[in-house]
């Protein structure tokens, strides 16, 4: 069956500071992976997407992810985190059920804390 | 262009009692999507449609119905609410199921049932 795990709950990381996200996915095709983050009471916003070519991806934020194949992943990082950055991160694959129609499947999540 | 609006953001209902989330789109989308969040566990999608007049279950569809009679707005029902059902309901559409194309997030509603 089709998962995500984020191995990571929670993550705290000082301001200015390196990050990195870890998201593995288990999907027998070739997948389609998204990142995305919420903000403490806000709804999910996209921050970069992966679905063919060049494996490392750059989205908004600063943000980049790099794709593995061997390993089944996509981790997300930044190279210097800011406070604004704390939030929740989901990791996502898109399942496709054949022809155009799929959905989402997400991990469960990361928090992260940023210090200052 | 507003997005993906979710009316209400905020509800409250007793054990029993029926109720109606409204998602609206104005981006044309075919594909609309119902999800719920708990703490822990990530999105879960309940249901979702692939074009107007039509639905299709997802992971975690006991005790919701949905409709989608216009392409613009996908409804999300409980007609007898439990405590389980307390969580944050999200809404998303896209143009497509799947491929280069996203899915949009509206801001969700958080309900409690007591």
């Amino acid at each position: 069956a089709q998962s995500v795990t984020q191995p990571d709950i929670h993550i705290t990381v000082s301001e200015g500071a390196s990050l990195e996200l870890r998201c593995n996915y288990s999907y027998g095709a070739t997948p389609y992976l998204f990142w995305y983050v919420q903000s403490p009471g806000q709804g999910l916003q996209l921050l970069l997407k992966y679905f063919s070519g060049d494996t490392l991806v750059q989205g908004i934020k600063g943000f980049e992810a790099e794709f593995k194949r061997s390993q089944s992943s996509f981790n997300l990082r930044k190279p210097s985190v800011h406070w604004s950055d704390a939030a929740e991160y989901f990791c996502a694959v898109g399942v496709n059920y054949g022809g155009s129609q799929g959905n989402l499947i997400f991990g469960k999540g990361t928090k992260l804390s940023v210090k200052p | 262009n507003a997005g993906v609006t979710q009316t209400p953001k905020f509800r409250v209902l007793k054990t029993g009692q029926s109720m109606t989330l409204l998602c609206a789109q104005d981006m044309n989308h075919e594909y609309m999507y119902w999800y719920r969040q708990d703490p822990g566990m990530g999105l879960r999608l309940i249901h979702y449609s692939v074009g107007e007049g039509t639905t299709a279950k997802g992971e975690v569809p006991d005790g919701y119905n949905v409709s989608r009679l216009k392409k613009q707005n996908f409804l999300l029902g409980l007609e007898s609410a439990a405590p389980s059902q307390t969580s944050v309901y999200f809404c998303a559409s896209n143009l497509e199921g799947l491929g280069p194309d996203t899915q949009y997030f509206g801001p969700g509603t958080r309900l409690t049932v007591l």
